[in-house]
């Protein structure tokens, strides 16, 4: 069965490092997408890509990045991790030209930066 | 900018009871309307979605209700259940584009009592 998955799906680290996060999806879809999970915001979108070597900014990107080498994967880095960024992350994907842009979401990173 | 306004944050309700949850927004062009679902510790799940060519669309106990030109639109879970207890988000999108961005709400967590 096609799936979207997240690792690791538990990270502490130290606020300077440069942390990744992995989203690899077998749907074959070309939409891609990471959100931010808090308390009282909802989800928020970071980053997302419509295809290879596409990426976009989303409403709250700073302090992130993307990168789309093949239809499956899309990891997102935080350059210089924040305390800011402790939060739950999600990877989503969609598929191009699908009426109604059903997102199908990962299980979620857990983020702690102390 | 939040452009989809969900409320309440958080709901109480008796099994049994109807659940009710609103979302407002505010771009006239969003013209396809999802409602995810998450449970702790997963990703969000589409439960049921609108476009707002229909006011209501409603699938088992899950039901949307859409009022156009008041931007509003509103999931009731009739008989709620104790495995209804998530939190769920609402969402909006301009479907026609194409381009597979969904702007959710801030999510209302439902606590549904045996």
């Amino acid at each position: 069965d096609a799936e979207i998955t997240q690792s690791p799906r538990h990270k502490i680290t130290e606020t300077g490092r440069q942390v990744t996060l992995a989203c690899h999806q077998t749907w074959n879809h070309n939409n891609m997408f990471w959100y931010r999970q808090d308390l009282g915001h909802g989800l928020r979108l970071i980053h997302y890509s419509y295809g290879v070597h596409d990426t976009n900014k989303g409403e709250v990107s700073d302090g992130y990045s993307v990168s789309r080498s093949n239809t499956e994967d899309l990891p997102l880095t935080l350059e210089s991790a924040a305390s800011s960024q402790t939060s739950v992350y999600f990877c989503a994907s969609s598929d191009r030209g699908r009426l109604g842009n059903e997102q199908f979401f990962g299980p979620g990173t857990r983020l702690t930066v102390l | 900018q939040q452009q989809v306004k969900q409320s309440p944050q958080s709901l109480i309700v008796q099994k049994g009871g109807i659940s009710i949850i609103n979302c407002a927004y505010e771009n006239t062009a969003f013209d396809y309307f999802p409602w995810y679902q998450q449970f702790p510790g997963k990703g969000p799940a589409l439960l049921i979605a609108i476009r707002p060519d229909v006011s209501e669309k409603k699938e088992g106990r899950f039901t949307i209700s859409f009022n156009k030109s008041a931007k509003q639109f509103s999931l009731h879970i009739m008989d709620s259940q104790p495995g209804d207890s998530a939190t769920y988000f609402c969402a909006a999108s301009e479907g026609s584009s194409n381009t597979g961005k969904l702007i959710f709400g801030q999510g209302t967590t439902l606590q549904v009592k045996p």
